[in-house]
Parts: C-alpha cells; structure tokens; sequence
C-alpha cells in the first residue's frame, strides 16, 4: 500500500457519460497530479494541485476538469466520454517541491464502451 | 525547462545478464532524477532517487544508478536480470523551481530464461 488511494479501481461506462475519480493522497503530501496512461499516448500529465489551488495544467482535454478539497482529497471528472478516453488514470502525491518524487495510487481503469 | 530521454523503447535481456537502461536529463538548475518501475496493471513504485548527495545510488531490488552531471546522465543498472524484472522502466527529472517532474517515454524490459 502506497499510502495514496484510488477509487473506483474499475469503471465501465458508455459513451456520453460523466464519471468521478477520487483520489486521497499520502498523509503529510499537499500537491496531486493526475496522469493518463494509455497504450498508444504513455504517461500523460493532466493536471496537478496544490493545497487547493491548480498549479499546473498538462494535456488535459476541456471535457475534464479537477479539483482539490480542503481535506486535500482530489477528484477527477470526465464528461462527454469518447471511447478514446478509454485508459488508465493515476493519481500522485508529494511534498512541495518534489524532491523525493512522488508516491503513485494503484490507479483506475476506466473502459469506456 | 526540465525534460529527460529515455534511449530505446524496449530492451530484451537473458535471465543473469546486466540489465542497462539509458536515461539522459535536461535541466538548467541542479536536478533531482528518479527512476519508477511499472508492474503490469499496477501504478508506478520508486525504485530509487538522486538529490544531490553521492552521485551512484542504490536502489530497491538490487538496482543502482549513477549520476554524471559532465553527461547528463542517469542510467539505471543491475548486474544481474531475475525474471521479475519485467516491467516497464521511467526516468523522471525535477527542480526546486518546478512544480511538476518531467517523466520519460518509459522502456519496457523482457527477462528471456
């Protein structure tokens, strides 16, 4: 167990929906980044926050959109899907700066059909 | 802005031979390099990190990297390839005066028996 946890860890969903992915990150940790994995982009950073307020904007398409809560949990929210959305999402933590890297979540794999 | 390289996308290794995967960095301020490993369908764990203290670092499961500034590189080893060193490899970059790490293409490593 990293200590960063994700939910849902499976999501299948068709196309025009909406879904929500949560992150809570590593206790002590203020910033979390989102990452987007697929077989055909790699490693994709979406977005990151820190101790409430974004601080850095990645590849991230205008249908997703984040936020992070006063109790640092993060949530990721993806609309309108497309079956191209289908991939795995990572959530990270860290201290600020980075210096020890970051701690990754087990991840949510989202199917969209 | 910080950015690194990772040389081949896929490296093939017979069980007991050296494992090498080639990492270069850019960066215009002292950086802190990282290399992640991937299990398949399981997020990224760290496997070591250089932050400026002695350049060859030790990591976790008999790995090691060695960080030279005069080549910008930080080129991750193991003397000897166990089978459960398949996965897929990324080096990552960071600095005090970014807010995010910059990871790599990732290279994905097959152990032959």
């Amino acid at each position: 167990d990293s200590g960063v946890t994700q939910t849902p860890k499976h999501l299948i969903t068709a196309t025009g929906q909406r879904v929500t992915l949560r992150c809570s990150p590593r206790s002590g940790d203020l910033s979390v980044y989102w990452y987007q994995q697929s077989l055909d982009q790699g490693l994709q950073f979406l977005i990151q926050y820190y101790n409430g307020e974004e601080r850095a904007k990645g590849n991230i398409l205008e249908r997703f959109s984040a936020q992070q809560f006063p109790d640092l949990h993060s949530e990721l929210n993806l609309s309108s899907l497309e079956l191209g959305d289908s991939a795995l999402y990572f959530c990270a933590s860290s201290i600020w700066p980075p210096i020890y890297g970051y701690t990754f979540g087990s991840g949510t794999r989202l199917t969209v059909v | 802005a910080q950015s690194v390289t990772q040389l081949g996308s896929h490296v093939s290794v017979s069980e007991g031979a050296l494992v090498l995967l080639r990492c270069n960095y850019s960066s215009s301020v002292p950086p802190y390099l990282f290399w992640y490993v991937q299990y398949p369908n399981q997020g990224l764990q760290l496997l070591l990190k250089y932050t400026s203290a002695a350049t060859l670092v030790k990591g976790i499961n008999g790995f090691e990297a060695e960080f030279k500034k005069s080549e910008t590189s930080f080129h991750l080893t193991k003397p000897s390839a166990h089978m459960s060193d398949a996965a897929e490899y990324f080096c990552a970059v960071g600095s005090s005066n970014d807010y995010k790490l910059s990871f790599g293409a990732g290279t994905t490593v097959t152990v032959r028996a």
